[in-house]
């Protein structure tokens, strides 16, 4: 089974901007992988911000943004607010298979 | 907006049967895939499968000998069942709707304990 990949945890600035990845021990992440993005706040179940790399819910703020970047898929936030301190998750697709990354911790400090 | 529920006992014993049934409301279960995932404490997330409405079902591999989802489409429900637990089973379990989750239920805590 394929090993995805997150950093562990990440420092931003409030109204700073950054770059959570997302890598594949297969190789080069790519639209085929299908990315999605999650948050989750303590206590709470996760929510979906990005699917199929870039897309949007209605309820993603415009802030977070996804892309594929360096041979992995790549969550962006710019001008991270308080209220985005949370665990982030991204989960690739193998064919059939789902694998979900160990999630990384971004604080907003 | 679809919502889901998950519903079913809290502990369950080491290498008995985990059974859980998540309620999809605000929509229908047809022609959709529905997910199964869980999230041991303090732990990341971990895929267990999916399920189209059809019946056709696709395990995680790891867990692919122990884990049975079915849809029961009259009663707008989908359901998970893994057996022989054992204390590493416990976790939070989470339904969604998606092969690849877009809405997710709250999610329940099993514990398996005697």
């Amino acid at each position: 089974q394929a090993v995805v990949t997150q950093e562990p945890s990440l420092t931003v600035s409030p109204g700073g901007t950054v770059t959570l990845t997302c890598g594949s021990s297969t190789g080069v992440v790519t639209s085929g992988h299908y990315p999605y993005w999650f948050q989750q706040k303590p206590g709470q179940a996760p929510t979906t911000l990005i699917y199929d790399t870039s897309s949007k819910h209605s309820w993603t703020p415009a802030r977070f943004s996804g892309s594929l970047l360096g041979g992995k898929a790549a969550l962006t936030l710019s001008g991270a607010q308080p209220e985005d301190e949370a665990e982030y998750y991204c989960l690739l697709s193998y064919s059939d298979a789902r694998v979900f990354g160990g999630g990384t911790k971004l604080t907003v400090l | 907006q679809v919502q889901l529920q998950e519903s079913g006992p809290g502990l369950v014993k080491p290498s008995e049967t985990l059974s859980l049934t998540c309620t999809v409301s605000g929509g229908s279960i047809s022609n959709y895939y529905w997910s199964w995932i869980r999230q041991s404490p303090g732990k990341g997330l971990e895929w267990i499968g999916y399920i189209y409405y059809s019946g056709s079902t696709n395990y995680n591999s790891s867990l692919k000998s122990r884990v049975t989802i079915s849809v029961d489409t009259s009663k707008n429900q989908f359901s998970l069942k893994l057996s022989s637990v054992t204390a590493a089973d416990t976790a939070v379990y989470y339904c969604a709707k998606g092969a690849n989750p877009h809405y997710w239920g709250q999610g329940t805590l099993v514990t398996v304990s005697s």
